[in-house]
């Protein structure tokens, strides 16, 4: 598996405003996912793109993937007071068998003030 | 929907008690994990089980042990537990199959403070 690195650690929106995350990785992937944990609580799906994808949209979110940069950024717009959470992305490397291991960073922390 | 369920939400042991930390899964998933979270370290995963009685190592295995008796349910033991164990422990399950979906789902995480 490999590792996601989300960029910036910390966002600091008002309610309203859009929010965008990005995220970084170094191999090739199979796909893509972006993962919510609230405060003390347990990781939630939020979006998974596939390599063979370049955006997604669900609801207020929306997803890019650029494979050339490896890179994919999380889009959250009209964001709420609610959104406040950690936002982790985690690639599914490409080949082999993996069992499906994700590797997540450290996340970015967003907080919306209402 | 998917549910995961881990037996505590918060646990208080002392130093050298042997800790048992509880995973269940009710979606017939092959996969199932255990991380633990710290502040500035993000998550890192310490085991995995792809099938019964399957473990393998993940990143930081040392001071862990792992039994996956039966399909739903995968148990994390802290042999002889230290202060440095103190974490936030989280247990997730997922699907092997389709490859390219492995969608993971968490359970609410269990605050464990060894003392």
């Amino acid at each position: 598996s490999q590792q996601g690195e989300e960029d910036p650690q910390a966002l600091s929106i008002q309610e309203g405003e859009n929010a965008t995350m990005n995220c970084s990785y170094k191999t090739s992937i199979n796909n893509l996912q972006w993962y919510r944990q609230n405060s003390g609580r347990g990781l939630v799906h939020l979006i998974l793109i596939r390599s063979n994808e370049r955006e997604k949209h669900s609801g207020r979110l929306r997803v890019t993937l650029d494979t050339s940069k490896k890179s994919s950024s999380l889009l959250i717009t009209a964001s709420r007071a609610a959104d406040t959470a950690s936002y982790f992305c985690a690639p599914l490397g490409a080949g082999g068998t993996s069992y499906g291991k994700l590797t997540f960073g450290q996340g970015t922390i967003l907080t919306v003030h209402p | 929907d998917v549910k995961v369920t881990q037996s505590s939400r918060y646990l208080v042991k002392r130093t050298g008690e042997k800790v048992f930390l509880e995973c269940v899964q009710d979606m017939d998933h092959e996969n199932m994990f255990w991380y633990r979270q710290d502040p500035g370290l993000g998550l890192r995963l310490i085991y995995f089980s792809y099938d019964v009685k399957m473990k393998e190592k993940g990143d930081i295995p040392e001071g862990y042990s792992v039994s996956r008796e039966k399909k739903e349910r995968f148990s994390l033991i802290l042999e002889s537990a230290s202060t440095n164990q103190t974490s936030m422990y989280l247990c997730a399950s997922s699907f092997s199959t389709p490859i390219g979906k492995n969608i993971q789902y968490f359970g609410a995480g269990t605050r464990l403070s060894v003392l």
